[in-house]
């Protein structure tokens, strides 16, 4: 059981939104900044959002973050088929240390 | 271009220990730090522990205490994880990640990633 819980799927259709939630507590997302990871299929994760809302370069616009009191969410617009891979929330907790939600796996219908 | 290359899969027996290479170029190694994330097949990402590649200071996961050893050689810019008395359950990819030069809050953010080495503990 992971620290921070995410919904282990979900799925969405060409051009739609989808978002993916994160739960956590105070000690993690309530008190730390929390990052998202995508993972494609057999590669190393890649990082997505970091600070709850900051895009490293090279990241499209697409993807967004959004952090409020112990939950942060992870947002996908405009939904492309490379888009379908594993995605993961991580936040420092302030007494287990690094922790990471369980995944989500995305699935384009 | 900033690259974290790992050493090849390893296959070890239960109660052996395991050293995982992860060799750092196109960036100032003493700059930063390297954590270490495993993945146990079809599961989810696990952090390992941190350590900074400018004064070796560490930080490790509280459930793998006394087990694992993380170290760096700056003169070839190499992390290593070293995972003692292996069990089945340790069988998983073991990736090494570019962090910020402190272990925890803001700085638990992994930009660079390794490609990922297996290493499968089998009797």
């Amino acid at each position: 059981q992971s620290v921070l819980t995410q919904p282990p799927s979900a799925s969405g259709t060409p051009g739609q939104r989808v978002t993916i939630s994160c739960s956590g507590s105070s000690s993690n997302i309530g008190s730390n900044t929390v990052n998202w990871y995508q993972q494609l299929p057999g590669t190393a994760p890649k990082l997505l959002i970091y600070s709850n809302n900051q895009r490293p370069s090279g990241v499209p616009d697409r993807f967004s973050g959004s952090k409020s009191g112990t939950s942060a969410s992870l947002a996908i617009s405009g939904l492309q088929s490379e888009d379908e891979a594993d995605y993961y929330c991580a936040a420092w907790d302030d007494s287990l240390k690094g922790v990471f939600g369980g995944g989500t796996k995305l699935t384009v219908l | 271009q900033v690259q974290l290359v790992q050493s090849g899969a390893e296959v070890k027996k239960p109660g052996a220990s395991v050293k995982v290479s992860c060799k750092a170029s196109g960036y100032t190694f003493t700059s930063y730090g390297i954590s270490w994330v495993r993945q146990a097949p079809g599961q989810g990402l696990e952090w390992m522990g941190w350590i900074s590649a400018y004064n070796g200071n560490t930080n490790y996961a509280q459930k793998l205490q006394g087990r694992v050893t993380m170290t760096t050689d700056t003169s070839t810019s190499t992390a290593y994880m070293e995972l003692r008395s292996l069990r089945s359950d340790d069988t998983a990819v073991y990736y090494c990640a570019r962090q910020g030069s402190c272990s925890g809050g803001s700085c638990f953010k992994f930009d660079y990633w390794g490609q990922g080495t297996l290493v499968t503990v089998s009797s």
